[in-house]
């Protein structure tokens, strides 16, 4: 089962305009979110994240809102550059019990192309 | 501030062999996570270990297997290879502490079993 799911594999948008990246999850125990931004043979990079006590988080041209009641976070990217091409990741992380540690569950991943 | 090292790059292996990866997390970390990134299944939670310990698991097989030493760098093990095992194998890195819970991540091993 999947628990955090990216539903769009990809998305095409011009430059200077919004880009909004969707994630939908399942697990109500979910209280960290993180987005991560991907360029082909080269590992995740970190781009913003969430706590489940916040509904939006902003750090310059990338905003992430969250919708507990939904379920639903987004990410928006404003104005979208063509150096924003690259796989975004969803993630979300619960506590672990007892031993104090966290895992990250990951999206599928949504191929964003931002057209020049 | 150096980032997450992964060694090697690149790694060929046959079927039925075993292979080692090398992880060494940003320097004040002691939290090390391993992932499997497939095209089909995204990036999947192999284990996490923090000062030596294996704190959490993934659901992988126990052909997959890790370590940690003293000074928080990890290597990641997996014995009798499967074509299916062939894959991006990423590291990432962080405090493992408090709630600051951003993993950094190394470019990755990609191995590929022929």
């Amino acid at each position: 089962d999947q628990q955090v799911k990216q539903n769009s594999p990809s998305l095409s948008v011009q430059e200077g305009r919004i880009s909004i990246l969707n994630c939908d999850y399942t697990n109500s125990m979910f209280d960290y979110f993180l987005w991560y931004k991907k360029y082909p043979a080269e590992g995740p990079t970190f781009l913003i994240s969430i706590s489940s006590i916040k509904d939006k988080n902003e750090d310059g041209r990338f905003t992430v809102f969250l919708n507990k009641s939904a379920k639903h976070l987004s990410l928006h990217i404003v104005p979208s550059q063509p150096g924003d091409s690259a796989v975004y990741f969803c993630a979300a992380s619960a506590p672990h019990s007892g031993a104090g540690s966290y895992q990250l569950t990951f999206g599928k991943g949504t191929k964003l192309s931002v057209i020049p | 501030k150096a980032g997450v090292t992964q060694t090697p790059r690149y790694l060929i292996k046959t079927r039925g062999q075993q292979v080692t990866l090398s992880c060494s997390p940003i320097s004040g970390h002691r939290s090390v996570s391993w992932y499997q990134q497939t095209p089909g299944q995204g990036l999947q939670f192999l284990f996490e270990y923090f000062s030596e310990t294996q704190r959490n698991k993934g659901n992988f097989p126990g052909r997959f297997s890790g370590r940690q030493f003293s000074n928080s760098r990890s290597e990641m093990n997996v014995s009798t290879l499967e074509l299916g095992d062939s894959a991006l194998y990423l590291c990432a890195s962080s405090s493992g502490q408090g709630a600051i819970l951003e993993a950094f991540f190394g470019q990755g091993t990609r191995l590929t079993v022929v």
